[in-house]
């Protein structure tokens, strides 16, 4: 059971254009979502995160929204780079600030943009 | 201010063998997660450690265990290996609950 869903495996942007990351959940526990930017055989890099107690999160390039009654997070990269290109993993975890650190992953997207 | 270290990067075993694999967080980081990442199932959670107690297990076989130290370094150890086994493993630090939470590099697990 997919808690948590990237519907696309892939997206393809211009340089300079809006690069839009969807992702959708299913459990409505979770509390705390976050972003992260993966290349081949290293580690997820932390790009930015958003609680449930707020609909928008900003950090340079990059917005997170949140739509909590439809259980939509998305993530805006404004404008995309050619660095920028890369897997992308939503993640969530049902208890911020609580006793947890457990994250549930999506599948990832690959983002690729062509300078 | 160091990442989190993972060490070995790479290792190849045979089934039916164990292995080790060792997480140095970053420092002044109480809280350490590892996570299983293959082609078909993704990233998924293995278990978290804070304050060398084991808070959090995911839905893995008793053959994978892990342990945290008081310097908070963790270790994570599976026995009688198998196929099924081969996978990137990532360990992640914060600091404590409801902190973003530094990825290592992972270590490459290849089972023979």
């Amino acid at each position: 059971d997919q808690q948590v869903k990237q519907n696309s495996p892939s997206l393809s942007v211009q340089e300079g254009r809006i690069s839009i990351l969807n992702c959708d959940y299913t459990n409505s526990m979770f509390d705390y979502f976050l972003w992260y930017k993966k290349y081949p055989a290293e580690g997820p890099t932390f790009l930015i995160s958003i609680s449930s107690i707020k609909d928008k999160n900003e950090d340079g390039r990059f917005t997170v929204f949140l739509n909590k009654s439809a259980k939509h997070l998305s993530l805006h990269i404004v404008p995309s780079q050619p660095g920028d290109s890369a897997v992308y993993f939503c993640a969530a975890t049902p208890n911020y600030g609580g006793a947890t650190n457990k994250l549930i992953f999506g599948t990832g997207t690959l983002l690729a943009v062509q300078p | 201010k160091a990442g989190v270290t993972q060490t070995p990067r790479y290792l190849i075993k045979t089934r039916g063998q164990q292995v080790t694999l060792s997480c140095s967080p970053i420092s002044g980081h109480r809280s350490v997660s590892w996570y299983q990442q293959t082609p078909g199932q993704g990233l998924q959670f293995l278990f978290e450690y804070f304050s060398e107690t084991q808070r959090n297990k995911g839905n893995f076989p008793g053959r994978f265990s892990g342990r945290q130290f008081s310097n908070s370094r963790s270790e994570m150890n599976v026995s009688t290996l198998e196929l099924g086994d081969s996978a990137l493993y990532l360990c992640a630090s914060s600091l404590g609950w409801g902190n973003e939470q530094f990825f290592g590099p992972g270590t490459r697990l290849t089972v023979l």
